[in-house]
Parts: C-alpha cells; sequence; structure tokens
C-alpha cells in the first residue's frame, strides 16, 4: 500500500520569507513517481512537478525547489521568497510507475503568505 | 500541456436527485480516467478508475451502484451521482491519462465539479 504524509497542516509565512514543505512517502515499489501539486482557492489543481524514484538530481524552477531523499523516503518542497499569490494548498502525491498510476495524496499542506 | 474539461463546474440539486459530472479530454485520446473526491479541507481520494470501453473499478468503501461510472469513448467519461444526499456534497475531480504515445502517461486534471445537494 502507499502512504503520503504531509505533517504540516497549516503554515504561515511573511511575505519573502523562504518556505520548506514537508513530504515523506512509503511504497513497496522500487520505482515510482512523486508529485506537487497547488490548489489556490479556486479548487483547480496546478502541476509543479514530477520526480522519477531514480532520478534523485535536485530541481530548481525559478523560486520554487525540491529536494529528494530517496534514504529518507522524503521530497520536500522550498519556495523562496515567498510572494501572497503563493497561498494556497499543496499537496504531496505519488504513483506507481507501471499499471494503473493512479495518484495517492498526501492530506495537503495550506500556505499562508502574509503581506 | 493538455486539456481536460469537466462540465458542470458547480451544481446544486435537491436530495433524491440524480446528477452527471462530464469528463472530457480536448486534445488527446484517455485511455484511463480517474475519479477523486475532495471533502472541504481535505485531501483527494481516489473513488474508481474508468478504462474506455470496459466497466470502472471502485475503491473499497465507494459504493458502485450509486457512483456510476461510464467510459464511453477515448475522450469522455461520465459519474452519474443517484440519488445524492446532501453527504454526497463534495468538490469532484477528474483526471485524464493517455497512452505513451498521446501523453507520455502523465495524468492531466479536470478543473473540478462542486456538489451541493439541498
Amino acid at each position: 500500500a502507499q502512504k503520503v504524509t504531509q505533517a504540516q497542516t497549516e503554515i504561515s509565512v511573511v511575505e519573502k520569507e523562504d518556505v520548506t514543505l514537508d513530504c515523506v512517502y512509503e511504497t513497496r515499489d522500487t520505482t515510482y513517481y512523486l508529485f506537487w501539486y497547488k490548489q489556490p482557492p479556486s479548487g483547480e489543481l496546478v502541476f509543479l512537478i514530477r520526480r522519477n524514484s531514480f532520478d534523485e538530481q535536485n530541481e530548481i524552477s525559478g523560486r520554487y525547489s525540491w529536494n529528494f531523499q530517496k534514504s529518507t523516503s522524503s521530497f520536500n518542497f522550498t519556495i523562496t521568497a515567498s510572494q501572497v499569490v503563493d497561498s494556497a494548498v499543496y499537496f504531496c502525491a505519488l504513483s506507481a510507475y507501471t499499471g494503473r498510476r493512479a495518484l495517492t495524496f498526501g492530506s495537503g499542506t495550506r500556505l499562508q503568505v502574509q503581506p | 500541456g493538455a486539456v481536460v474539461s469537466q462540465h458542470p463546474s458547480w451544481v446544486i440539486c435537491k436530495s433524491g436527485t440524480s446528477v452527471k459530472i462530464e469528463c472530457r479530454s480536448l486534445d488527446f485520446q484517455a485511455t484511463t480516467m480517474f475519479w477523486y473526491r475532495q471533502f472541504p479541507k481535505q485531501s483527494l481520494m481516489l473513488m474508481a478508475t474508468s478504462n474506455e470501453g470496459s466497466k470502472a473499478t471502485y475503491e473499497q468503501g465507494v459504493e458502485k451502484d450509486k457512483f456510476l461510472i461510464n467510459h464511453a469513448s477515448l475522450t469522455l467519461s461520465t459519474l452519474t451521482v443517484t440519488s445524492a444526499h446532501p453527504e454526497d456534497s463534495s468538490f469532484y475531480i477528474c483526471s485524464a491519462r493517455g497512452d505513451a504515445e498521446s501523453s507520455s502517461y502523465e495524468q492531466y486534471f479536470g478543473p473540478g465539479t462542486r456538489l451541493t445537494v439541498t
């Protein structure tokens, strides 16, 4: 069975602060995908990143960066110099690498960025 | 990226009536579509997986007679909530996935449908 844990229910920061959202996962698969999605108040999921389990290279995209540590089963997400527009719920998710590939989502972290 | 639409975006219905939600892949053929449900301030939970031309596979605890899923074509899947009750009020999100040739197995999410049962 797969499981994704996002222990931080809600985080509040002031604009321009850096913030890291934690994600820990469990799976018996040797290969799998990890994802991060943003869900603004409108409800529509915004895809942020997909990472293969065999690619442990960290990734940076603008103010966003992701740290994948297979040894600790973690896939953390950092927003640098946060902005008010970053306020949303962020979900970490996991899927198998083959077969059906349905996503198992974490419980989400609500990020509030105060001006 | 590919586009997935859902219709309607929101719907209010009376208890006991049925509601149909459509999920369409607009620019690729979706061999597999997933239906998720999200209660307020909670995570997305997979309800069922549908493959074109075959019966849907439901997750444990999801009533197949209540949530009818039809994946009639490679671009359309429908979810019908039958005899809706207030506890069915939720945000329903579909996602569509093509084969390797059409979408590299990527999964694309629709914008969601907010159902309120009064």
